[in-house]
């Protein structure tokens, strides 16, 4: 099982509030970096999908960073908003890069 | 737009019973999935398939099998369902070609092993 660490497990922060949280994973044998967001009642959906060393991925107010050296990849939110409240999922791709497994998540709960 | 599509949103079975799962995508992707998500343990990778014919072992595949027969179909089977086997499953679907492997996602189907 490829050791896959998000934290914190959960959140929740103040409407207008910023946030961020983290997904560790292994540096070695790196292909790519999946974020998901996870609301409620819906499908997980791509937010984000990083390769090199050194990216920053924006959509919105939601922007992503990525050490493969490290290991270790960045959500921040910016100006949370309560439709921001979701699981955010990291999966990273290694060298059996058709095995794609997640995090156990973030879930973040955004207080109007 | 990718579209993803599980058969059923809620199944009730009980114990012993043979379950199938269907999914059905239509992008002509050549990898399919199939997880379950329970309160957490967030998304656990069952079983994965890159090609017609071809499945390989996820992280948990004890009690399931699964099924390729066409590109654009993967079955999950519960041979014969325990009460630990309720959860809400998630099938989805990637290609490596140009999307670096994304995942797109079905709507889910919540099973209940009474």
């Amino acid at each position: 099982i490829l050791n896959v660490e998000q934290s914190p497990q959960s959140l929740h922060v103040q409407e207008g509030d910023s946030t961020n949280f983290t997904c560790s994973f292994p540096s070695s044998n790196f292909y790519a970096l999946h974020w998901y967001r996870w609301e409620t009642a819906k499908s997980p959906e791509a937010l984000f999908v990083m390769t090199l060393n050194g990216d920053e991925k924006k959509k919105g107010r939601i922007s992503a960073t990525l050490n493969t050296k490290e290991g270790y990849s960045y959500l921040y939110i910016k100006g949370s908003q309560p439709e921001d409240s979701a699981t955010y999922l990291c999966a990273p791709l290694g060298g059996g890069y058709q095995k794609v497994t997640f995090g156990t998540g973030t879930k973040l709960q955004v207080i109007p | 737009d990718v579209k993803v599509t599980q058969s059923s949103r809620y199944l009730v079975k009980r114990t012993g019973e043979k379950v199938f799962l269907e999914c059905v995508q239509d992008m002509d992707h050549e990898n399919m999935f199939w997880y379950r998500q329970d309160p957490g343990l967030g998304l656990r990778l069952i079983y994965f398939s890159y090609d017609v014919k071809m499945k390989e072992k996820g992280d948990i595949p004890e009690g399931y099998s699964v099924s390729r027969e066409k590109k654009e179909r993967f079955s999950l089977i519960l041979e014969s369902a325990s009460t630990n086997q309720t959860s809400m499953y998630l099938c989805a679907s990637s290609t490596l070609w140009g999307l670096l492997g994304k995942l797109f996602f079905g709507s889910g189907t919540q099973l209940s092993v009474l």
